[in-house]
Parts: structure tokens; sequence; C-alpha cells
């Protein structure tokens, strides 16, 4: 593995059921971050995770959560799957000493 | 409100040409702002960051500046080739926080 890795690449899931988007890095960045992109709206924070153990709200995090049980992974879970929910999603990973933000190559995500 | 406003239109260049991007932003005093490069289907890449205290920041065929006075940050890619065709994102450092804002992105496209 290098860098940031998301699976699946891509999910149609059905309105209602549960889905974990999994997120891994490998360079042993404290920061973790989930973010959804739209057409028009751009990329809009979901979580984050400053260093393992804690997870904080971004702008959009209703209807999901995360969990950050140690330093690689990050998922991201929608409990209830809607619609709107409909988006590409992008994790990425930050150097607690550094500023710039490391993304993986995103999960499309189609909930019919 | 907070804004971060990147032309929504699409840039079309000749190739050799300089391309200049315009990021504006409103009711933020970030400590720095970056520039993301992404091409479809894939997630974000990190190209340049420049701090408040910074006028010009270069790195090989791209230049950006950053004038805090204007809220307004102009992203230069000279001798440009098809090759920089991609959707160049500007973002900036919500608050207190390490958490980023981005813009929606302006997709440039270098014609041979």
């Amino acid at each position: 593995i290098a860098g940031i890795t998301q699976a699946p690449t891509s999910q149609i899931l059905a309105a209602g059921r549960r889905m974990t988007l999994r997120c891994t890095q490998d360079m042993r960045h404290n920061a973790m971050y989930w973010y959804r992109q739209d057409l028009g709206l751009g990329l809009r924070l979901i979580h984050y995770s400053n260093t393992a153990g804690t997870t904080g709200k971004g702008e959009v995090p209703d209807g999901y959560s995360v969990s950050r049980a140690n330093t690689d992974d990050f998922p991201l879970t929608l409990a209830s799957a809607v619609p709107s929910q409909t988006s590409v999603y992008f994790c990425a990973s930050r150097e607690t000493s550094a500023d710039t933000q490391y993304f993986g190559p995103g999960t499309r995500l189609t909930v019919l | 409100s907070q804004k971060i406003e990147q032309n929504s239109e699409a840039l079309n260049i000749q190739e050799g040409k300089t391309a200049t991007l315009t990021c504006n932003y409103t009711n933020y005093s970030p400590a720095y702002l970056q520039w993301y490069r992404q091409d479809p289907g894939r997630g974000p890449v990190f190209l340049l960051l420049i701090r408040e205290n910074e006028k010009e920041k270069r790195k090989e065929r791209l230049k950006v500046t950053f004038d805090t006075t204007l809220k307004q940050s102009l992203f230069h890619i000279t001798a440009s080739q098809p090759a920089d065709s991609a959707t160049y994102l500007c973002a900036l450092r919500g608050g207190a926080t390490n958490k980023l804002i981005f813009g929606t992105g302006t997709l440039l496209a270098v014609q041979p």
C-alpha cells in the first residue's frame, strides 16, 4: 500500500441499507478526514479525526458516523442510506506538523 | 456568511499561453491558502501553499499570489500544456482549526 486507499471504488445501494466506506493510510498521519464532493458544491467536510481515538464533526455530518480505532483506518458509516447521500466520497490524511492533505482515489456511491 | 468563490465557468486557453485562475473569499482571515489539482475520477493532489505573510510563491511553471487586502489568490500556469487540463481547487484554513474549506474549482482546458 502506498498512500491512501479507499474501498469500494463504487457502490450502488438501496435506500435504507447500511454501508461502510473504508479508508486506510500507510503514512502514519495522525489527522484524517472524510469529504463528499457534489457538482456545484465542491468538497464538504463530513467528519474528521485529529488522532486515533478522537473524532469531530465537519460541515455536513448528519446521517454519517466515523470511528478511529487506530492510526491507519478511518471508516465512514451510513447507518441508513438516503438518496441525498449519493455522492463521491474522499478520504484524506495530514501529517500533524504539515498543512497539506493527501487524498484517496474516492468512492462513488449511488443510493437508489 | 463565509464564502470561497472560484470561476465556475471553464477556462479555455491555447497551448503555450499563461492560464490564470482566481480564488476570492469573504469573511475569512486565513493563515494560508492552498491550491490542488483534480483530474476526472481521482482525488485532489496538492500543488502549492502560500501563507498570509507571503505575496507570491513559485514552483516550476506554477505561480500563486495572495492578496489579503483584496481577499484574493491568483494561480498562474505559464507555458501551459494540454496535460495541465484539469480542475483546480483553492482551499483555505477555516478559522483556528486545521480544517480546510474548499472552493468549487475551475476547470482548465488547454487546447493543442
